[in-house]
């Protein structure tokens, strides 16, 4: 099945403790990007590659970083977490980035810093 | 600052009645624009997209129409069905591509 995975789903942290989120997409996408989803915000792209080792940043990429190894991978990483990172996140991929393309999204991760 | 923005949180429609969903951009240089719909614990679904050239597009229930001028576009959606009820999130392409701009979603709510 086309699926786009994060994982965890949930994750409540303290501020200052690194985490990591995992993407994984099995369909081949050469585009792939986070976003977060807060109240009265809507989505906010956050990061976003082209391709492998090609990353670039989105509308708020403060507070984050990305890499992208493999092309089925695109990890988010939150190197010190801040209370403001409190969001639900989704990441994407699509075959390539523009809006020819539908992006598949993943189910979302809820974090919570406190 | 909101580059695309949808200033109706919430919408309730009849079941069988027309829904409209409206969003306004500031960016004159977008690309393409497309309408993602979003049930609770999952992730957005494409819906439809329309091209900055046209200025319509319709997909069986669903048509997207667009204002350049107005810099404006709406989703309609005929007839209404319980199962549309869902948060709807336009989108637009910037013209270099890569980078997307969501609106803030509208809440549709199917009565039936």
């Amino acid at each position: 099945e086309a699926q786009v995975t994060q994982n965890p789903r949930y994750l409540i942290t303290v501020t200052g403790k690194k985490l990591t989120v995992t993407c994984s997409q099995n369909m081949n996408h050469e585009y792939m990007s986070w976003y977060r989803q807060d109240p009265g915000l809507g989505l906010r792209q956050i990061y976003y590659s082209m391709n492998v080792e090609v990353t670039d940043k989105g509308d708020v990429p403060e507070g984050y970083k990305v890499s992208r190894k493999e092309k089925r991978n695109f990890p988010l990483i939150l190197e010190s977490p801040s209370p403001n990172q409190t969001s639900l996140y989704f990441c994407a991929s699509s075959p390539q980035g523009t809006g020819r393309y539908e992006q598949y999204f993943g189910p979302g991760t809820r974090l919570t810093v406190t | 600052d909101q580059q695309v923005k949808q200033n109706s949180p919430s919408l309730s429609v009849q079941e069988g009645r027309i829904s409209i969903l409206n969003c306004d951009y500031t960016n004159s240089m977008f690309d393409y624009f497309l309408w993602y719909k979003k049930y609770p614990a999952e992730g957005p679904t494409f819906l439809i997209s329309i091209s900055s050239i046209k200025d319509k597009n319709e997909d069986g229930r669903f048509t997207v129409f667009l204002n350049k001028s107005a810099k404006h576009l709406s989703l309609h959606i005929v007839p209404s069905q319980p199962g549309d009820s869902a948060v709807y999130f336009c989108a637009a392409e910037s013209l270099t591509g890569n980078q997307f701009y969501f609106g803030t979603g509208t809440s549709l709510t199917v009565i039936p």
